[in-house]
């Protein structure tokens, strides 16, 4: 079984500041890794990936997540907060079909971002 | 342009009655999925679909059903055995195989009063 923590529900940054969004996930299979966006009253957008290779993946909008197995972490990261990050991150992890079940997604609960001036 | 398209956006029902929720898709995606989010819940898999004619309950398909006739197609109904209807639904779609992530529609919010 696969599970996925986001620890913080809530984060709040000023504009300019470091972004770290924590995800841990559980996994009985090495994990293919996700991050995705969601405005409000939106769908998810894909931010990043973790499938194989290099465990630093840059994403879009200057996101990046490292994937360390040794922590079972997947957190998100952004050098500099810009007023246009205020959404809900998602982090989510796959079975790889392990399960017989296809391509599924277990995601966590969420962090809403908050960006101050 | 590819992508996912849900409607309608928003969509109100009376208690008892069923209610079907369109997706369509236009990637060439074979495998399709339906999920439910809740606020502090996350987004919870209701019915998945890898291939035409074929799919599988997800973690919560109680009081859901739905076909999958066409490829790029894929109606969710909330029957009214469904007993906490009122959500944001979103539908997504994926080549299919594991690596692949998934695209999502933007979403219907269902409020059942």
């Amino acid at each position: 079984a696969q599970s996925v923590t986001q620890l913080g529900s809530h984060v709040s940054v000023s504009e300019g500041a470091l972004v770290l969004l924590r995800c841990n996930y559980s996994s009985s299979v090495p994990p293919y890794l996700f991050w995705y966006v969601q405005y409000p009253n939106q769908g998810l957008q894909l931010l990043l990936k973790y499938t194989t290779g290099a465990t630093l993946v840059k994403g879009i909008n200057g996101f990046e997540a490292e994937f360390k197995k040794s922590e079972t972490s997947f957190h998100l990261t952004k050098p500099s907060a810009h007023m246009s990050d205020a959404a809900e991150y998602f982090c989510a992890v796959s079975d790889r079909g392990v399960t017989g079940g296809g391509n599924k997604l277990t995601f966590g609960t969420g962090t809403q971002l908050k960006v101050e001036l | 342009d590819g992508g996912i398209t849900q409607s309608p956006k928003y969509l109100f029902r009376k208690e008892g009655q069923n209610v079907t929720l369109s997706c369509e898709q236009n990637l060439n995606h074979d495998a399709m999925y339906w999920y439910r989010q809740d606020p502090g819940q996350g987004l919870r898999l209701i019915y998945y679909s890898q291939i035409v004619n074929d799919f599988q309950k997800g973690d919560i398909a109680e009081g859901y059903s739905v076909s999958r006739e066409k490829k790029e197609s894929f109606p969710l109904t909330v029957t009214s055995a469904q007993k906490n209807p009122t959500a944001f639904y979103l539908c997504a779609s994926s080549i299919g195989l594991a690596k692949y992530e998934q695209y999502f529609g933007p979403g219907t919010r269902l409020t059942v009063t």
